[in-house]
């Protein structure tokens, strides 16, 4: 049972490049998450999802997309890299309603725009 | 718009202290609130997770309060070891988590 596992761990990529990052978990969670930590900003979340084929909007939404084809992947896409979105960036899982279950994190990957 | 706030931002002290982490919150209206830790470089491990009909968890040598009245928790940590030395945050659920800044600590031998 490994979690939740984030795909790369670290990337640096110039401006106006595109990349994706890969969440996956492996606990049949309903709910994935994906989000930003940046310094003395706390975490903020970006994107959810609440099931298979799901997507919903977070605080801070601009310049990312994602989709949730599959109920264990949620996938972070940013079409046009910007250095605004130099970040660091975990995605997190519950099993149903985040009212109630907790929410387990991924390890994190370190995005650098130069 | 709910606001949640740590304090102190950074701590550090010696081996076995006992200590008081705090977090207040603005909005009074959560599901629950959780606390993470989380190592440098690393991603965050959930320690306990108080539900808002809940007054504290406990988790071995952590206790987790909470007085939503008030808007305030408080994590207790007993007989601080240098393994604790970490980043700890809150987050209040409000249909999503939304979290302080944390509070760094360091129990130094």
């Amino acid at each position: 049972n490994a979690g939740v596992t984030q795909t790369p761990k670290f990337r640096v990529l110039k401006t106006g490049q595109s990349m994706t990052l890969l969440c996956a978990q492996d606990m049949n969670h309903e709910y994935m998450y994906w989000y930003r930590q940046d310094p003395g900003m706390g975490l903020r979340l970006i994107h959810y999802s609440v099931g298979e084929g799901t997507t919903a909007k977070g605080e801070v939404p601009d310049g990312y997309n994602v989709s949730r084809l599959k109920k264990q992947n949620f996938l972070l896409g940013l079409e046009s890299a910007a250095p605004s979105q130099t970040s660091v960036y975990f995605c997190a899982s519950s099993y149903s309603k985040i009212n109630i279950y907790e929410q387990y994190f991924g390890p994190g990957t370190r995005l650098t725009v130069t | 718009k709910q606001e949640v706030t740590q304090i102190p931002a950074a701590l550090s002290v010696p081996e076995g202290e006992n200590l008081v982490l705090n977090c207040s919150f603005t909005d009074s209206a959560i599901y629950n609130l959780q606390w993470f830790r989380q190592d440098p470089g690393k991603g965050l491990t959930s320690l306990l997770l108080i539900q808002s009909s809940q007054r504290e968890q406990t988790s071995g040598r952590l206790n987790a309060s909470l007085d939503k009245s008030s808007g305030r928790s408080t994590l207790y940590i007993a007989a601080s070891q240098p393994g604790d030395s970490a980043t700890y945050l809150c987050a209040v659920n409000t249909d999503k988590l939304i979290f302080g800044t944390g509070t760094r600590l360091q129990v130094f031998p």
